[in-house]
């Protein structure tokens, strides 16, 4: 048990639609990322932020935009959902700082149809 | 696009022989990880080396790091059906961003061990 947790486990969209994805992290963990694994393939780091702010982006379009709160929870919302969007999506925390473990929780399966 | 690779794409063995995953990446690295993952589900955290190590023992894990072939190994000793999964080598980028705590790592496609028992 990494003590991360995310809602909801499993969700059905369709293209075109728009998507909120929640994760709760440890207490204390002002660190948060989210990831998208595809399958078959290893997860994609999307965006990570740090007390409350964006602190670094990957590969991925404006329409996948985050929120933390000051409650060690967060959220991904992706807009204008596409096909291709259907992945695993991966929140993980850590303390911050110079941590390096990532505490990862059980992810949400978003199927776009 | 994804750094790390991993070698094999699958593996099946016999429960009680050795498992060995190889990991290769293209840039420097503070340091590398290895995460097991069940039936797609969320990832566990097994070993982490750094930069300047060479070596690491957890358990029944032992991983090698090799900076100047850009390679890593993950051995898994005495392996158990209870060890299926798939596993993947992650390389931490730090200071790849501004901000305390700022880094992501950047996976492999992973390798997918099977234990027969």
């Amino acid at each position: 048990e990494t003590g991360v947790t995310q809602s909801p486990t499993h969700l059905i969209k369709t293209r075109g639609q728009q998507v909120t994805l929640r994760c709760s992290s440890q207490s204390g963990h002002n660190t948060v990322s989210w990831y998208q694994q595809a399958l078959g393939q290893g997860p994609q780091f999307i965006f990570q932020y740090y007390r409350e702010e964006e602190n670094g982006r990957g590969n991925f379009p404006p329409r996948f935009s985050g929120l933390q709160f000051p409650n060690y929870s967060s959220e991904l919302n992706v807009n204008a959902l596409e096909l291709d969007d259907s992945a695993l999506y991966l929140c993980a925390s850590n303390p911050g700082g110079v941590t390096d473990t990532q505490y990862f929780g059980p992810g949400t399966r978003l199927t776009v149809l | 696009s994804q750094q790390g690779e991993e070698d094999p794409q699958a593996l099946s063995i016999q429960e009680g022989e050795n498992a060995t995953m190889n990991c290769s990446y293209k840039t420097s690295i503070n340091n590398l990880q290895w995460y097991r993952q069940n039936s797609g589900r969320g990832l566990v955290h097994l070993i982490l080396i750094r930069s300047n190590e060479r070596e690491k023992h957890s358990g029944r894990l032992r991983v090698t790091l090799d900076t100047s072939k850009k390679s890593s190994s993950l051995l898994i000793t005495a392996s158990r059906a209870a060890d299926t999964a798939s596993y993947f080598c992650a390389t931490d980028h730090s200071g790849a961003y501004s901000g305390a705590g700022s880094y992501q790592l950047t996976f492999g496609k992973g390798t997918k061990l099977s234990v027969i028992p």
